[in-house]
């Protein structure tokens, strides 16, 4: 079935640690994007990539990291910078976006937690 | 200003009330938008695009305005199913292409 995975589905980060979120679809999307939710708020932009080895920051890049080695693979690093990393992550993909009217379709979500 | 702004909410409706979210949007490179659902400590779904021409599909109903940069959601005889928070979406194609921001989200709580 083709689709977009997020892994892991929760995880536990110490202060000062660098983690890594996977991002992985099959749905041969150009586009790929990395959002940020904090309770009761809606979805923020970190990062996108429209092509393979190209990405652009979004609204709140600071602190994160992305490599877009592979189309399919769009994974996110919370770095050690992001001062207040528990928030949920959603990976979300889209085909050709800069052509019109396509929609994005969604992961199952990260839950990043500070401990 | 926001790029792309929603009625705050929470909207708290009895079942089969008519109800309407209403979303504004602030650059006119805007080039499609999206009506999202997401239910909660979900992922979020696509509910409907928008079409200029408006459209509709069954109880929803979705309008665009470009001049006003507006954009909504008609929601007929609520179910309590559609308790969930409503997100707009709004596309930024040329120098930005592929940009998909989001509004803040309205919640909906049905009620029998």
């Amino acid at each position: 079935d083709g689709g977009i995975t997020q892994s892991p589905k929760y995880l536990f980060r110490k202060e000062g640690q660098n983690v890594t979120l996977s991002c992985e679809q099959n749905l041969n999307h150009d586009a790929m994007y990395w959002y940020r939710q904090d309770p009761g708020q809606g979805l923020r932009l970190i990062y996108y990539s429209q092509i393979v080895n190209d990405f652009q920051k979004g609204d709140i890049a600071e602190g994160y990291s992305v490599s877009r080695e592979k189309k399919e693979s769009f994974p996110l690093t919370v770095t050690s910078a992001q001062k207040n990393p528990t928030a949920f992550y959603l990976c979300a993909s889209s085909q050709n976006p800069g052509a019109g009217n396509t929609e994005a379709f969604f992961g199952q979500g990260t839950r990043l937690t500070v401990v | 200003r926001k790029e792309v702004e929603q009625d705050p909410g929470p909207f708290n409706v009895p079942e089969g009330a008519t109800v309407a979210f209403n979303c504004t949007y602030s650059n006119s490179a805007s080039q499609s938008f999206f009506w999202y659902r997401q239910d909660c400590r979900k992922e979020p779904k696509l509910l409907m695009s928008v079409y200029s021409s408006g459209n509709e599909d069954g109880r929803f109903t979705a309008q665009l305005n470009r001049a006003s940069q507006y954009i909504s959601l008609l929601i007929r005889d609520s179910k309590l199913s559609d308790s969930a928070t409503y997100l707009c979406v709004v596309n930024l194609r040329g120098g930005q292409g592929g940009k998909l921001i989001f509004g803040q989200g309205t919640e909906l709580s049905v009620k029998p």
